[in-house]
């Protein structure tokens, strides 16, 4: 069956570090993926989009990487800042009609 | 960057009433909308897709006669929860694809979150 997983639901790091997260998915051939972020109470708000013939996206301290022979996608935060603590959350385009979401990472960004 | 509105954003209704929840594309014209369901500490669960003008686009396992949905405009889609019951407490939220129409980037609403006593 078709599967995203995000496989920290929490991560915990140090200001000023790499904040580093994971996306894997099973049984998609997505045509790109997506990036969002979300703080609690509110809805996703869209971060990055990467392409699978796209090996990697940047935008400003936001780094993307897509593998399709693994079926994963890494999204880095570099030089952390507690603002940048929320909920990420992956997502495939699974049909041309439709997003699906992974569960999401809550990642902590402390002082 | 495109703005969606969604409305009420937080309502708290008895058992056995009806909740309507409205999703507007501001500045944009938004053929289709989705609906999604997100639990705590859980991803957004994809409910029904809406369709402007036609009908909705319902997923596996979702009531189409417990969550209605109309899209009867262009910046305009609404989720009624009929007859609500606890179990049907949860945060809602809408999307829409922009005015480009293509759902490489999705606009969220701001969510409503729904708690039936």
């Amino acid at each position: 069956s078709q599967k995203i997983e995000q496989n920290s639901e929490a991560l915990n790091i140090q200001e000023g570090k790499t904040a580093t997260l994971t996306c894997n998915y099973t049984n998609y051939s997505p045509a790109y993926l997506q990036w969002y972020r979300q703080d609690p109470g509110r809805g996703p708000v869209f971060l990055l989009l990467i392409r699978e013939n796209e090996k990697e996206k940047r935008k400003e301290r936001l780094k993307v990487t897509f593998d399709t022979t693994l079926k994963q996608s890494l999204f880095h935060i570099t030089a952390s800042q507690p603002a940048d603590s929320a909920t990420y959350l992956c997502a495939l385009a699974s049909s041309a009609s439709k997003i699906i979401f992974g569960s999401g990472t809550r990642l902590s960004i402390r002082p | 960057g495109a703005v969606v509105s969604q409305h009420p954003s937080r309502v708290i209704c008895k058992s056995g009433t009806s909740v309507k929840i409205e999703c507007r594309s501001l500045d944009f014209q938004a053929t289709t909308m989705f609906w999604y369901r997100q639990f705590p500490k859980k991803s957004l669960m994809l409910m029904a897709t809406s369709n402007e003008g036609s009908k909705a686009t319902y997923e596996q396992g979702v009531e189409k006669d417990k969550f209605l949905i109309n899209h009867a405009s262009l910046t305009l889609s609404t989720l009624t929860v009929t007859s609500a019951h606890p179990e049907d407490s949860s945060f809602y939220i809408c999307s829409a694809s922009g005015a480009r129409a293509t759902n490489e980037k999705l606009f969220f609403g701001s969510g409503t979150q729904l708690s039936v006593l």
